[in-house]
């Protein structure tokens, strides 16, 4: 069965530094992994995706995320937080029925 | 055009009613889903729904019954509504086979 761990449930940076969320993946197949961010009381909103070829993949909002087969991970980043930034983010891994999110990390950005 | 749209937005009602959340999709998708997240946020899957079928039935109590009269609308009723289905409710729809999840804004359902 295909799951997702989202280490570290909130991230607290400074606006203007570096923002990494990591997320891990189970999966016996070939994994296809997502970032959604949600803003309060809203809906998921999907920031990128990886399904094959490259496995560096850019984003919304200047996100970008990097497939690492050898560690299985899925790890999320943005050079320069802003105060925008500021939601819950999650992981996921699909496959062809359904879709597994992790816990979700809460981005919190000082001024 | 909302991709994804439920109604009601908010829903607040009495233990031991019967509810009904709607959703409707006009992304021509074939998969439809419903989500639970809790208070913590976590984000459970409840239902998958492929052209009408039911693919996925998650450990989720028979109060729940998921309708889908066509592609495009998966309803979600709930019997006997208890203070624990407190949550925001979430549809979405997709592909089959490993595309994305879109979303619609949620439902919160709160039992008093």
């Amino acid at each position: 069965a295909q799951s997702v761990t989202q280490l570290g449930s909130h991230v607290s940076v400074s606006e203007g530094a570096l923002v990494l969320l990591r997320c891990n993946y189970s999966s016996s197949v070939p994994p296809y992994l997502f970032w959604y961010v949600q803003y309060p009381n809203q809906g998921l909103q999907l920031l990128l995706k990886y399904t094959t070829g490259a496995t560096l993949v850019k984003g919304i909002n200047g996100f970008e995320a990097e497939f690492k087969k050898s560690e299985t991970s899925f790890h999320l980043t943005k050079p320069s937080a802003h105060m925008s930034d500021a939601a819950e983010y999650f992981c996921a891994v699909s496959d062809s029925d359904d879709m597994r999110f992790g816990a979700g990390t809460r981005l919190t950005v000082k001024p | 055009d909302t991709a994804v749209s439920q109604t009601p937005k908010y829903l607040v009602t009495q233990m031991g009613n019967d509810k009904s959340i709607k959703c409707e999709q006009n992304l021509g998708h074939d998969t439809m889903y419903w989500y639970k997240q809790d208070s913590k946020k976590f984000l459970k899957i409840m239902f998958s729904y492929n052209n009408k079928e039911l693919i996925i039935n998650e450990t989720v109590p028979n109060r729940f019954s998921p309708k889908s009269p066509d592609k495009a609308h998966l309803n979600l009723h709930i019997n006997s509504l208890e203070l624990g289905d407190s949550a925001v409710y979430f549809c979405a729809s997709g592909r089959k086979g490993h595309t994305e999840a879109f979303f619609g804004q949620g439902t919160r359902l709160t039992v008093v």
